[in-house]
């Protein structure tokens, strides 16, 4: 059973900080990881994905890969009170199909 | 961009209906997904389909069926609606980034 394990949260940062969200998966043979956002009631949005080793930033936000410890993280810089979603990692391995976690609940205060 | 549309953003239903849900993709994918999410959950794959006409039963399909008959459409059928099929069902369109549609919450009373 492939799993992918974030916690829940929430995870509440003050603006203008870093929020640094965590996913952990245990298929070692996952090759590709993606992050999405998800704001109260509505669908899931693609922010970011990462295949390789190490980190990959786009404006704000930085993915990081290890996957000797199998873990992928997403840092969103300057964080603002529009950040305020939830979080998923979903983690696939090769052709399968993703799996998602449940997410981590993000609380950006003014 | 990409656009996923779903037919309807909130559906309410009674036991024993006989549902539909419809999603269409305006991007040409060939793969197309149905899920559910619910609170402490997290997204869970039901249907999926890789070409019209096929499909492929995801982790929870028992009370579900889909149809596909052209590429940009794909139907999620509940054959008799029941009150644990209470939920947040999204589309999502294409293999590796996934996207996703608006989502229907439904709900089976």
């Amino acid at each position: 059973q492939k799993e992918v394990e974030q916690n829940s949260g929430p995870l509440s940062v003050p603006e203008g900080a870093i929020a640094s969200l965590n996913c952990t998966y245990s298929d070692r043979g996952s090759q590709s990881f993606f992050w999405y956002r998800q704001y109260s009631g509505k669908s899931p949005e693609l922010i970011m994905f990462i295949y390789s080793n190490g980190d990959k930033e786009d404006g704000r936000f930085t993915a990081q890969l290890n996957k000797a410890s199998q873990y992928v993280s997403l840092l969103i810089r300057d964080s603002q009170p529009s950040d305020s979603a939830t979080y998923l990692c979903a983690v696939r391995r090769g052709s399968y199909i993703p799996t998602f976690g449940r997410g981590t609940s993000l609380i950006v205060h003014p | 961009d990409v656009k996923v549309t779903q037919s309807s953003r909130y559906l309410v239903k009674r036991t024993g209906e006989k549902v539909f849900l419809e999603c269409v993709q305006d991007m040409d994918h060939e793969n197309m997904f149905w899920y559910r999410q619910d609170p402490g959950l997290g997204l869970r794959l039901i249907y999926f389909s890789y070409d019209v006409k096929m499909k492929e039963k995801g982790d929870i399909p028992e009370g579900y069926s889909v149809s596909r008959e052209k590429k940009e459409r794909f139907s999620l059928i509940l054959e008799s609606a029941s009150t644990n099929q209470t939920s947040m069902y999204l589309c999502a369109s294409n293999w590796y980034e996934q996207y996703f549609g608006p989502g229907t919450r439904l709900t089976v009373t």
